[in-house]
């Protein structure tokens, strides 16, 4: 059972360009949870969803972020017009049900040139 | 508004001794917390949870204390081992009411085990 997939690991973008961050939970979970890591900062939740509900967004900026979790395929975080403020770690973490704890994926890191 | 604090930014123990880490949060309305180990380039790995009911859990080399009236956790690890060396981040999250099950960090201690 392959754990949580996120993909690509490494995004360079310029800024003003879009980045889409890919996450597939793991097999049955159907709560997936996006977090951002600044540097030297510890993980800050951004959105909570279920397939193709968001459930929580409360810690998604305002504007140029949004997040998706289609019937089929993989969970989308998307960034419109990235700023060199963008760049950090963001990490997908999967659930089978939400009073259960989740599992985390090993990343994307996004540099914004 | 930093609701969940790990004070040491980073902790060196020798193998062998005890590692204890320290985590204070704000909010009390938290009543779940959880210890996550972190290697570079990977994310988040979970270690240990302890549920607001309970002031103590262990689980092989590692225990968690809580002490709700100073909001205040703490992680042991005893024996210490190299491959323990990594950043450690408490997490806390609040379950009552409905909320959902987000999870708010600190900022993490990097512990270093020295041989």
């Amino acid at each position: 059972n392959a754990g949580v997939m996120q993909n690509p690991r490494h995004l360079v973008r310029r800024r003003g360009q879009e980045a889409r961050l890919r996450c597939s939970p793991m097999k049955g979970h159907s709560h997936v949870y996006w977090y951002r890591q600044l540097p030297e900062e510890g993980l800050k939740f951004m959105v909570y969803l279920q397939k193709e509900n968001i459930i929580d967004e409360s810690g998604m900026p305002k504007e140029r972020f949004s997040a998706e979790f289609p019937k089929e395929g993989p969970s989308i975080l998307r960034i419109q017009q990235v700023v060199r403020g963008d760049s950090a770690a963001y990490f997908c973490a999967s659930s089978p049900d939400p009073d259960y704890g989740y599992t985390f994926g090993s990343g994307t890191r996004l540099t914004v040139v | 508004d930093q609701q969940v604090k790990q004070n040491s930014p980073s902790l060196s123990v020798q193998e062998g001794r005890i590692s204890i880490l320290n985590c204070d949060y704000t909010n009390s309305m938290f009543d779940y917390f959880l210890w996550y180990k972190k290697y570079p380039a990977e994310g988040p790995t979970f270690l240990i949870s302890i549920s607001s009911i309970k002031d103590k859990n262990e689980d092989g080399r590692f225990t968690v204390f809580l002490n709700k009236s100073a909001k205040h956790l703490s992680l042991h690890i005893v024996p210490s081992q190299p491959g323990d060396s990594a950043v450690y981040f408490c997490a806390a999250s609040g379950r009552r009411g409905g909320a959902t099950n987000k999870l708010i960090f600190g900022t993490g201690t990097l512990l270093a085990v020295q041989p």
